[in-house]
């Protein structure tokens, strides 16, 4: 079966610091993708980035960078130079290539200080 | 988003009524996904419907649930007799095609979801 966990309910980081959300996953498939959602208050689910399970290369978008250790079976998500607006929930996912179905983490509640 | 519009945004329902979500997928797309979030969890999957054929329900509870999505018009998810455990925000998805590689395939894009509170 395939699970996401995320460890950490809540974390705090300062603004303009860099932080680290973490996601760790089971699966047997050889073939996946692993995604990064981010939810803020307002409740809808914002598509931040993606990284496939044969992707050579981490996946970055702008702000956002996944660390992607395959044999640890970890996609981490880091955020650089935290901005107010970075305060929400976001939550770590996967699909199996062979499957259209998105397996969930918990989530993460990360709040930005000033 | 992609451009997936669900209606109403909020929905208040007493117990006992019935609750209809409606979801537009982008235009073109085929394919429509249903997630339920409860409070303080993360999205799980429901339902899977193409248009005017029910996919893959594994997730949706068997009694008071229902899904559709006509060849015409919005999906709908249907909940009957609603309980206080039903409350929860759900969330749909659309895509072009079943599931490929890539976050573009299918699922990525969510719409604003719709938070059913049932008193």
């Amino acid at each position: 079966a395939q699970k996401i966990t995320q460890t950490q309910p809540g974390m705090f980081v300062q603004e303009k610091e860099a932080v680290t959300l973490d996601c760790t996953y089971d699966t047997s498939d050889p073939s996946y993708g692993l995604f990064w959602y981010k939810q803020p208050s307002s409740g809808e689910m914002i598509f931040l980035i993606y990284q496939g399970s044969y992707d050579q290369q981490n996946a970055t978008e702008g702000r956002y960078s996944l660390n992607f250790q395959k044999a640890r079976k970890s996609a981490n998500l880091v955020i650089s130079a935290s901005q107010l607006g970075d305060s929400a929930m976001y939550f770590c996912a996967m699909r199996r290539d062979s499957s259209y179905k998105l397996i969930f983490g918990s989530g993460t509640r990360l709040l930005v200080r000033p | 988003n992609a451009g997936v519009m669900q209606n109403p945004r909020h929905l208040v329902r007493r117990r006992g009524q019935e609750a209809r979500l409606r979801c537009s997928p982008v235009k073109g797309h085929s394919h429509v996904y249903w997630y339920r979030q409860l409070p303080e969890e993360g999205l799980k999957f429901m339902v899977y419907l193409q248009k005017e054929n029910i996919i893959d329900e594994s997730g949706m509870p068997k009694e008071r649930f229902s899904a559709e999505f006509p060849k015409e018009g919005p999906s709908i998810l249907r909940i009957q007799q609603v309980v206080r455990g039903d409350s929860a925000a759900y969330f749909c998805a659309s895509s072009p095609l079943q599931s490929a590689s890539g976050p573009q395939a299918s699922e990525a894009f969510f719409g604003q979801g719709t938070r059913l509170t049932v008193v």
